[in-house]
């Protein structure tokens, strides 16, 4: 069954640099998201992302943060310059289309560990 | 704002009882709601989507119910086994509200032999 992959599983960084976590959305799905969690608290939406522009975003995903999707397959999110605030699991997510089937599905996480 | 709320935020029930796990909101405007399970430290499996026309969807043990005007959902999990313990979540998208969702606090389930 076709599945959200998402690299590194875990990543630990220094405050002030920056990351970039990558996520390989299910192959024929059209709408791309990255969601955050920080450790006890809800999951919480940052950006959707459509047709090769961001179609909304929280009020989290300032100007440290970008998405991209650099070729047919990856989506990624960029955080320029990280806080420690920003330690969190970044999940990515991805679903079918616009219309009124629109499940979403997660991939893995990435556990992002600012020092 | 749309605020979703989950109770009980945990519960432990012995292996082979049926269980009711109960989601709020408080925008009835919603065009759909997911459910989710989520393992500790791993990701997001969703369970079920049902659209705001719907009144419930079925999969397998799992009932999800939908009421909009009363601004609540239910899932009900029958015959609960031990590798049903994991943390549930509920989400709901907003009509004209795009495509995020709004996540609950969730509901930490332990099913015990």
């Amino acid at each position: 069954e076709p599945e959200v992959t998402q690299t590194p599983s875990h990543q630990v960084t220094q405050m002030g640099q920056e990351v970039i976590l990558r996520c390989v959305p299910i192959s024929n799905h059209l709408y791309f998201y990255w969601y955050r969690q920080i450790l006890g608290q809800k999951v919480e939406f940052l950006v959707s992302f459509y047709n090769n522009e961001i179609s909304e975003k929280s009020e989290i995903f300032d100007d440290q943060f970008s998405v991209e999707r650099p070729d047919g397959s990856n989506f990624t999110l960029k955080i320029r310059s990280t806080k420690l605030e920003d330690s969190a699991m970044y999940f990515c997510a991805s679903s079918p289309q616009t219309s009124s089937y629109n499940e979403q599905f997660f991939g893995p996480g990435t556990r992002l560990t600012v020092l | 704002k749309q605020e979703v709320t989950q109770i009980p935020a945990a519960l432990s029930v012995p292996e082979g009882e049926n269980l009711v796990l109960n989601c709020s909101f408080t925008d009835s405007a919603i065009y759909n709601l997911q459910w989710f399970r989520q393992d500790p430290g791993k990701g997001l499996t969703s369970l079920l989507l049902i659209q705001s026309s719907q009144r419930e969807q079925t999969s397998g043990r799992l009932n999800a119910s939908l009421d909009k005007s009363s601004g609540r959902s239910t899932l009900y999990i029958a015959a609960s086994q031990p590798g049903d313990s994991a943390t549930y979540l509920c989400a709901v998208r907003l009509t004209g509200g795009g495509n995020k969702l709004t996540f609950g606090t969730g509901t930490q389930l332990k099913v015990e032999l």
